[in-house]
């Protein structure tokens, strides 16, 4: 089983609805982030966060909010959504060990806003 | 922020080749990752590397953190080594990782 999970892979939905994005990890690390790439370019930071109650924003944390419901959840949440929004985005996890900032990479979750 | 460049943009190589890409970076960071992103989208770490050489099978890193740019060399490319690679760079003053923009790896059979 993948150790960090995504759901749902693909979405498409129209603007002005609420979406949320999943992210799920089995790895037992502390740190989560979410990312979104797109096409062409590398990764944006949105927000990430260091433990449960750990909360922050990122680069581009305009139009996103998050929810760390445990140790191995974090969501994402797009309240209205708009086309600009359309990308691929990323969970990521990482410890607080040795290396710690080695972060592994959930499947991604395609999202198109019509 | 820091700035994070990576050259070549484009790279297209017969099986069998070597190659070596390279990530410049603005500023002194806390740390240096190396990621391919394969055809389907799926990242995966490297490298983690601060400073110095690592090696790992047909693929190494070298990170020159005083002179502020990393380097990353494939021998004996694959088909399979196809992808984007990026490089991303942890900041001082944040602990965020900023990406460059990648380099895209054709290896053709």
């Amino acid at each position: 089983d993948a150790d960090v999970t995504q759901t749902p892979r693909n979405r498409i939905t129209k603007t002005g609805k609420r979406i949320m994005l999943e992210c799920s990890q089995t790895k037992g690390h502390d740190r989560m982030y979410w990312y979104r790439q797109d096409p062409g370019l590398g990764l944006q930071l949105i927000y990430y966060s260091f433990d449960v109650k750990d909360i922050n924003k990122g680069e581009i944390s305009d139009g996103y909010s998050v929810s760390r419901q445990a140790q191995a959840k974090f969501s994402l949440s797009l309240e209205s959504a708009i086309p600009n929004q359309t990308a691929l985005y990323f969970c990521a996890t990482s410890d607080s060990g040795l290396e710690a900032d080695t972060q592994y990479f959930g499947p991604g979750t395609r999202l198109t806003v019509l | 922020g820091i700035q994070v460049e990576q050259s070549p943009p484009d790279l297209i190589l017969q099986e069998g080749a070597n190659s070596t890409l390279r990530c410049n970076f603005s500023d002194s960071v806390n740390n240096l990752q190396w990621f391919h992103q394969n055809p389907w989208g799926q990242l995966i770490n490297l490298f983690y590397i601060p400073s110095g050489t690592k090696q790992n099978g047909r693929l190494s890193a070298t990170t020159v953190a005083t002179e502020r740019y990393s380097l990353l060399y494939i021998s004996s490319s694959q088909t399979t080594d196809s992808g984007v690679y990026f490089c991303a760079v942890e900041q001082k003053s944040n602990y965020q990782l900023i990406w460059g923009a990648g380099t895209k790896l054709i290896i053709k059979p």
